[in-house]
């Protein structure tokens, strides 16, 4: 069965560093999604993805963060200069269709520790 | 404003009791649906459910099942004769940029 894959399952950065996030979508679906888990939480939304151009961002998503898809299977998140409230665990989703109602189907997730 | 509360930050049963995780939201919109996720100590995402605005039939799938009903804005979810293995943080989650509640951990215990 298709799954959306995740890399590196945990990452460790300094305070100040940049980290990508790597995901690798379900193939034919259309819509990519990252998500946020502060250890305890609940999942948060951080931003949608379609047609190459982000569709729709939270307040979280600010400068400090980017998203894209270099090739046609990898779905990156870069966070510029992480910092000690980054640490979360970052979840990328993907769905078939453009219809925000939709299924997403998770990544396992990358466990992100700023030090 | 879109939201979805679990009011039960935790649950504890014993293996076989059948165990109800309540699940309520706020919408405005007219069509929208509700999912509901499983994270296993794994950490994972688990798709479990969908269900729209428009059907509120409820649902079962072997020894889960949900209970939609739109007068109440309520998606409850339960697990018959639970199983150490549904031990989990499960979430609720409302349509779109899937708007999630707190979570409600459970604990089966053996």
């Amino acid at each position: 069965e298709p799954e959306v894959t995740q890399t590196p399952s945990h990452q460790v950065t300094q305070m100040g560093q940049e980290v990508i996030l790597r995901c690798v979508p379900i193939s034919n679906h259309l819509y990519f999604y990252w998500y946020r888990q502060i250890l305890g939480q609940k999942v948060e939304f951080l931003v949608s993805f379609y047609n190459n151009e982000i569709s729709e961002k939270s307040e979280i998503f600010d400068d400090q963060f980017s998203v894209e898809r270099p090739d046609g299977s990898n779905f990156t998140l870069k966070i510029r200069s992480t910092k000690l409230e980054d640490s979360a665990m970052y979840f990328c989703a993907s769905s078939w269709t453009g219809d925000s109602t939709d299924t997403q189907y998770f990544g396992p997730g990358t466990r992100l520790t700023v030090l | 404003a879109q939201k979805v509360t679990q009011a039960q930050t935790e649950i504890s049963v014993v293996e076989k009791e059948d165990v109800t995780l309540d699940c309520v939201y706020e919408t405005r919109d007219t069509t929208y649906y509700l999912f509901w996720y499983k994270q296993p100590p794994s950490g994972e995402l688990v798709f479990l459910i969908r269900r729209n605005s428009f059907d509120e039939q409820n649902e079962i799938s072997g020894r889960y099942s949900w209970n939609f009903q739109k007068s109440t804005s309520s998606f409850n979810f339960t697990i018959t004769a639970s199983q150490v293995v549904d031990s989990a943080v499960y979430f609720c989650a409302l349509t779109g940029k899937l708007i999630f509640g707190q979570g409600t951990t459970l604990q089966v215990k053996p």
